[in-house]
């Protein structure tokens, strides 16, 4: 178990410059969460997937925001057109479970990707 | 949607000191969190509790579904637990599967 991994860990950039983030779960996770965090504020719910499934999106993520999982295991979330605004820490987080939160697992948590717009 | 909101926002404390970290939120849930988050983003999962309390090491995590209320409890704090202390929540009712985070509490713990 090496825990959830996000790459990169810092990523610079200019406004209006597409960035692309990766996170790779806890390999026997089945469902893998994004978030996103700005200064000050907690964490923010953005997508969740089930396996390669996408079953949740938050109405944070707009349609300059789309995350894949194909083969259920990794995942990208890509921001194009960035902005100001999307300067944040975006966190990965994986978890074991069935169907939809009929059970409770806890979130395992990557160290997360500081995206700063220039 | 639900509301978490944690008290107090920052906390300094001497070490030694019993600290007392509260969370309430506004309708039902399945499961609440407390997690911990150090300088640089990394966070760590402390507790995950819907009902009653636990414990680990000099942490204690309680619940009162009752009241829509949870505290994080750490008995004779030391300055590494010097940290931000998140209560998220996963709501019951359905919708996303996602947690709902407070803003976090910022403890320092002096020596």
């Amino acid at each position: 178990d090496t825990g959830v991994s996000q790459n990169p860990r810092h990523k610079i950039t200019k406004r209006g410059q597409n960035v692309t983030f990766r996170c790779d779960p806890i390999s026997e996770h089945n469902r893998l969460y994004w978030y996103r965090q700005t200064l000050g504020q907690g964490p923010e719910f953005l997508t969740y997937f089930q396996n390669e499934a996408q079953l949740e999106k938050s109405r944070l993520l707009s349609d300059r925001f789309s995350a894949e999982r194909p083969k259920g295991s990794f995942s990208t979330l890509e921001i194009q057109r960035t902005e100001q605004g999307d300067s944040a820490m975006y966190l990965c987080a994986s978890s074991l479970g069935n169907y939809r939160g009929r059970d409770n697992q806890p979130q395992h948590f990557g160290d997360g990707t500081r995206l700063s717009i220039l | 949607k639900n509301e978490v909101e944690q008290s107090p926002q920052n906390l300094t404390a001497q070490e030694g000191e019993f600290i007392t970290i509260n969370c309430s939120y506004s309708v039902g849930i399945s499961a609440l969190h407390w997690l911990q988050q150090h300088p640089g983003g990394g966070i760590v999962s402390l507790f995950m509790l819907s009902s009653g309390k636990k414990k680990h090491g000099r942490l204690i995590a309680t619940i009162n579904i009752q009241e829509k209320h949870s505290s994080l409890h750490i008995t004779a704090s030391h300055p590494r637990d010097s940290a931000v202390y998140i209560c998220a929540v996963k709501d019951s009712g359905g919708g996303a599967d996602g947690l709902t985070f407070g803003k976090g509490t910022h403890l320092i713990i002096q020596p």
